[in-house]
């Protein structure tokens, strides 16, 4: 099976601008989630997306949105870019089953550095 | 809530040194366990995992045992390589606020010397 995809895998914003990300998940799996990760804060929780809604959510501003597809692929969108935004944007997928403790599958990541 | 607690880094050894990476976790139910490893320039991959008490995962030569008596889940490795230098991340699963999601620690960097 393929993995868990990205792309774009790198991106330059400046300040202001606004970007979307997107990710294509194992095939089966429904469960997609985002994570931030910087060297000052780490591994962040953004949110999580099940069957097209946003099951969970991670402390970040509203200006990160995401939403998912019928095809469970899914995208995240961050507004009005501010220069602490630069971080490895990974993507995960997971099967989820109900009740059950899952395993996510990471993607490559998107490096996105605002200037 | 949730949480990871692992050593702090970096961690420097010679290579067919004996690995640990210590780590330690909070929650509430029975979270499975979970060691992922980040290449330079790549994203998470999944080293190894225990789902319940006293499961051991193993992968690769390493190994770490799900001790619920000490919460923790220590990673080890009998004999390291230059290969093995990466960043290595103890995490658990979370369902506590609804949804599914993964908690991290810090992250332990390793350096294996020739």
């Amino acid at each position: 099976k393929a993995g868990v995809t990205q792309t774009p895998r790198y991106l330059i914003k400046t300040r202001g601008q606004q970007v979307t990300l997107s990710c294509s998940p194992i095939s089966g799996h429904r469960s997609v989630s985002w994570y931030q990760q910087t060297p000052g804060q780490g591994l962040q929780f953004l949110f999580e997306y099940f069957s097209e809604t946003q099951r969970n959510k991670g402390n970040f501003p509203g200006r990160f949105s995401g939403r998912q597809f019928s095809n469970s692929r899914s995208e995240m969108n961050v507004s009005t870019l501010e220069l602490g935004d630069s971080a490895l944007y990974l993507c995960a997928s997971s099967l989820n089953r109900p009740g059950a403790q899952e395993t996510q599958y990471f993607g490559p990541g998107t490096r996105l550095l605002v200037l | 809530g949730n949480s990871v607690t692992q050593m702090e880094g970096p961690v420097t050894l010679s290579e067919e040194a004996f690995l640990t990476i210590n780590c330690t976790y909070t929650a509430t139910g029975y979270p499975s366990l979970f060691w992922y490893v980040q290449y330079p320039g790549e994203g998470l991959q999944l080293l190894l995992k225990a789902t319940k008490a006293d499961d051991k995962g193993s992968n690769k030569g390493f190994e770490a045992t799900y001790r619920k008596e000490t919460t923790s889940f220590h990673l080890e490795k009998g004999s390291v390589q230059v290969s093995d230098s990466a960043v290595y991340f103890c995490a658990l699963s979370d369902r506590s606020t609804g949804g599914f999601k993964t908690i991290f620690g810090a992250g332990t960097r390793l350096f294996v010397k020739a």
